[in-house]
């Protein structure tokens, strides 16, 4: 069975500081793994896709990371912003996707 | 990217009713569909996997009868929460995958349920 743990499960920053949120799993048999953001009381948004075949990817300000054999992801934001404020959830997809508990974001003007 | 929508986005209902929420694929076709339910400050829980033409595989915990899924179509989902209680309210949601190859699922905007 799939579990996710995500680390650190609450971060406060300054503006314009580089983070890094940090994501592992336990079963490796994956296909890709996702990352996304959700704003209070909203859906998801999806914010990259790592294929297992592939190790990193990056979207503007974001790069995440995937290494799949130790069972660990990274999301990694640049100069962050106020409006990156936000819950940041981690899912490895298989069969199935299971969801981490998220790392709630919140960056200080 | 695939478009997947959901309706209604919210819904208020008294105990003891049944709600339908939909999840439709709009431009591609999904094969299997995932639903979720997410209670406040908590993450998303998978509740079970909707297979067209065939029976839905529920997650352990969540009861068959009382969250009856029905995939109709290769575009369409429907998750009926039946005689609803106040503790069925949540958010939920559903996503599909398909349509890019890459084993992407896409999700839906959500659909608020409060039982009163």
């Amino acid at each position: 069975k799939q579990e996710v743990t995500q680390i650190p499960a609450a971060l406060s920053v300054p503006e314009g500081e580089n983070l890094v949120l940090n994501c592992s799993f336990t079963d490796s048999a994956i296909y890709n793994l996702q990352w996304f953001r959700q704003d209070p009381g909203k859906g998801l948004t999806s914010l990259l896709l790592i294929q297992s075949s592939q190790r990193e990817q990056t979207s503007g300000r974001l790069n995440a990371s995937l290494d799949k054999s130790s069972g660990r992801s990274t999301l990694y934001i640049a100069a962050s912003q106020p409006g990156d404020s936000a819950t940041y959830l981690c899912a490895p997809g298989g069969d199935k996707i299971i969801f981490g508990k998220g790392t709630r974001l919140h960056i200080l003007p | 990217g695939a478009v997947v929508s959901q309706h209604p986005s919210w819904v208020i209902c008294k105990s003891g009713t049944s709600v339908k929420i939909e999840c439709r694929s709009l431009d591609f076709q999904a094969t299997t569909m995932f639903w979720y339910r997410q209670f406040p400050k908590q993450s998303l829980m998978l509740m079970a996997t909707s297979n067209e033409g065939s029976k839905a595989t529920y997650e352990q915990g969540v009861e068959k009868d009382k969250f009856l899924i029905n995939h109709a179509s290769l575009t369409l989902s429907t998750l009926t929460v039946t005689s609803a209680h106040p503790e069925d309210s949540s958010f939920y949601i559903c996503s599909a995958g398909g349509g890019t190859g890459k084993n992407e699922q896409f999700f839906g905007p959500g659909t608020r349920l409060t039982v009163l």
